[in-house]
């Protein structure tokens, strides 16, 4: 089926180890996203791509890595995991033009123990 | 100041009731507002998109935005269990943009 998948769902790590999440889009949508969603904060913008090898931080960047070798994946990297960085991440996709929604995945729940 | 301030709830009201959620926002340059419901352990899904001031209907759900006093407002009539959920505010200054400002969004529950 056609859509924005996150893997993996959970994931549980310590700190300091390096961490990837993954998103896959089936829609060949150009602009991909990832945010993190905080009790307190809502939805922050990470990093974001708008094609394949063309990334841009976003809000809060920091200790964290992105890459857009194809353009229906955009994996995401805690290079060296803090707790802070406990949270729950979503991957989004938009096509480009005007008033075009963004498609959220459902979510990878990460804590860093 | 966040860019934008949504009243977290939660908020509980019995089916059939009007439910009113509202956002305030700081930044006067905003013109393009949306609504995403995020249903639990879910990613968020677009309900309602406006653009500058005025109101939008789509069935039971009105969106409404009054750029003077930098407020929006979703309406829901005849509120169902289906809509119970957490309901994000967005905006943003143009249109296509990566900046796009969230709230910390309203956990909604219908009861039966």
């Amino acid at each position: 089926d056609a859509g924005i998948t996150q893997s993996p769902r959970y994931k549980i790590t310590e700190t300091g180890r390096q961490v990837t999440l993954m998103c896959h889009q089936t829609w060949s949508h150009s602009y991909m996203f990832w945010y993190r969603q905080d009790l307190g904060h809502g939805l922050r913008l990470i990093y974001y791509s708008a094609a394949a090898d063309i990334t841009d931080k976003g809000e809060v960047p920091d200790g964290y890595v992105v890459s857009r070798s194809k353009t229906e994946n955009f994996p995401l990297t805690l290079e060296s995991a803090t707790r802070s960085q406990t949270s729950v991440y979503f991957c989004a996709s938009r096509p480009p033009g005007v008033n075009s929604p963004l498609h959220f995945g459902n979510g990878t729940r990460l804590t860093v123990t | 100041q966040k860019e934008v301030e949504q009243d977290p709830g939660p908020l509980s009201v019995p089916e059939g009731a009007i439910v009113s959620l509202n956002c305030t926002y700081s930044n006067s340059a905003f013109q393009y507002f949306m609504w995403y419901r995020q249903y639990s352990r879910k990613g968020p899904e677009l309900l309602m998109y406006t653009y500058s001031s005025g109101n939008k209907e789509d069935g039971r759900f009105t969106a409404q935005v009054d750029k003077s006093s930098k407020y929006i407002s979703l309406f829901i009539r005849d509120s169902q269990p289906s809509d119970s959920a957490t309901y994000l505010c967005a905006m943003s200054a143009w249109t296509g943009a990566n900046n796009l400002f969230f709230g910390t969004g309203t956990r909604l529950t219908v009861i039966p």
